[in-house]
């Protein structure tokens, strides 16, 4: 099975600063990877699937990168709804696998 | 609109059974695959399942923690997906999401049904 760790675990900051999320992989998924957003009771939302492809309808100031086992979602600069916390998942073998979330807060 | 809806969670004994269902409209159910993932309470995101659709023989995946007793279906008639959860465990507890494989991303999701399992 492969581990995807996440980090940090908790990141506070402002709005309008750069977030920097981590997902690193125990073994490559190539580009198989996908970053989730989640807020308080609500189900999980596709932000950035393959990878480094916006799903339909996220703001541009989401953006992901890497591949093999390191990758990185950023958010350029965070709007309040930012306020969330995020999951990355593997498709690359069976079983998928999700990370452990990062939660991002208002500093 | 398109959408998915998940029912069938309650509170069930250890040892029990439920057959959980997410129902799609909005767009051509059978033509995706389908996925579930759960989420215990203040915990995070576990992939549970995977179906594909009928014209890829509607084959499953799982998670080791569920296999042999959880077992994914699909009505594509009536648009739904079921899972089926056997002698539940109280670490099963959680919420239960569907989603739908949109060209090997999970794109749609529902809003979850909550399993209790308590004696």
């Amino acid at each position: 099975e492969i581990v995807l760790t996440q980090s940090p675990a908790t990141l506070s900051l402002s709005p309008g600063e750069r977030a920097t999320l981590s997902c690193r992989a125990s073994q490559s998924v190539s580009s198989y990877l996908a970053w989730f957003q989640q807020q308080p009771g609500q189900a999980p939302r596709l932000l950035i699937y393959d990878a480094s492809i916006r799903a339909t309808g996220i703001p541009a100031r989401f953006s992901g990168s890497g591949s093999g086992t390191d990758f990185t979602l950023t958010i350029s600069s965070l709007e309040p709804e930012d306020f969330a916390v995020y999951y990355c998942l593997q498709r690359s073998n069976w079983p998928l696998t999700f990370g452990g979330g990062t939660k991002v807060e208002i500093k | 609109e398109v959408q998915l809806v998940e029912s069938g969670g309650g509170l069930v004994q250890p040892g029990r059974s439920l057959r959980l269902s997410c129902a799609g409209s909005g767009f051509t159910f059978g033509d995706y695959a389908m996925t579930w993932v759960r989420q215990a309470p203040g915990k995070g995101l576990e992939w549970v399942g995977f179906i594909r659709s009928k014209t890829s023989g509607a084959t499953t995946e799982y998670a080791a923690s569920v296999k042999g007793r959880f077992s994914l279906s699909r009505d594509d008639s009536k648009s739904i997906a079921y899972l089926q959860v056997n002698s539940l465990k109280v670490e099963d507890t959680g919420v239960y999401y569907c989603s739908r494989d949109n060209i090997d991303h999970f794109d749609l999701w529902g809003q979850g049904t909550l399993v209790t399992v308590s004696s």
